[in-house]
């Protein structure tokens, strides 16, 4: 069965460091989403994609963050200068459509700055 | 996009079914109901969703209102491994396909 994975499974980093998180979605899938879950809380959406470029954000989605698709398979979030707020789980999504099909999520990156 | 209430938690005995309630008062007339769940911090679960009939598949069934105010997931034989948080989710359609994951309910199955 097709899957989203996602690399590393966890990743540690110091204040302040650059971390890419990468992703595999599903390949005919068109739409991507990027999601975290701070420990605890509840999983919070930051940024869909869609045709090369972003079609929705939240307002966690700042300046510090950033996608890309760089080739036809992955799907990375960068945060350029992690604080310690940003620890968290995150989660990519696919899907094929919109809001009208499931989205498929991968088992996360844990993030931890320290 | 339209709020979902769910029971914060419910138990289930295993073997038995599980009805799992949502109430979506508010739902726009094309907004899909979709149930996802989340196993101990893993990566949320695609369940089920529908629009307005009733849809079965293999892991359960979603049975919506007629006037789609509310819905119910229904886990047919729970197995120890159905213990999740399960999150009932309005999709609105001019989201671009975002879910917005409220508390969920807490399900735990126990022999």
């Amino acid at each position: 069965e097709p899957e989203v994975t996602q690399t590393p499974s966890h990743q540690v980093t110091q204040m302040g460091q650059e971390v890419i998180l990468r992703c595999v979605p599903i390949s005919n899938h068109l739409y991507f989403y990027w999601y975290r879950q701070i420990l605890g809380q509840k999983v919070e959406f930051l940024v869909s994609f869609y045709n090369n470029e972003i079609s929705e954000k939240s307002e966690i989605f700042d300046d510090q963050f950033s996608v890309e698709r760089p080739d036809g398979s992955n799907f990375t979030l960068k945060i350029r200068s992690t604080k310690l707020e940003d620890s968290a789980m995150y989660f990519c999504a696919s899907s094929a459509r919109g809001w009208d099909t499931e989205a498929f999520f991968g088992q996360g990156t844990r993030l931890t700055v320290v | 996009d339209a709020k979902t209430t769910q029971p914060p938690s419910m138990d289930c005995a295993e073997g038995r079914a599980a009805n799992l309630p949502c109430n979506h008062s508010t739902i726009s007339g094309n907004e899909y109901v979709y149930w996802y769940r989340q196993i101990h911090s893993q990566g949320p679960q695609y369940i089920i969703h529908g629009l307005k009939n009733n849809e079965t598949n293999e892991m359960a069934s979603l049975i919506i209102t007629e006037d789609r105010k509310s819905s119910t997931l229904i886990l047919p034989h729970a197995t120890l491994r159905d213990t999740a948080v399960y999150y009932c989710i309005v999709r609105a359609t001019d989201s671009w396909g975002k879910l917005q994951f409220g508390a969920g309910t807490q399900v735990v199955v126990t022999p």
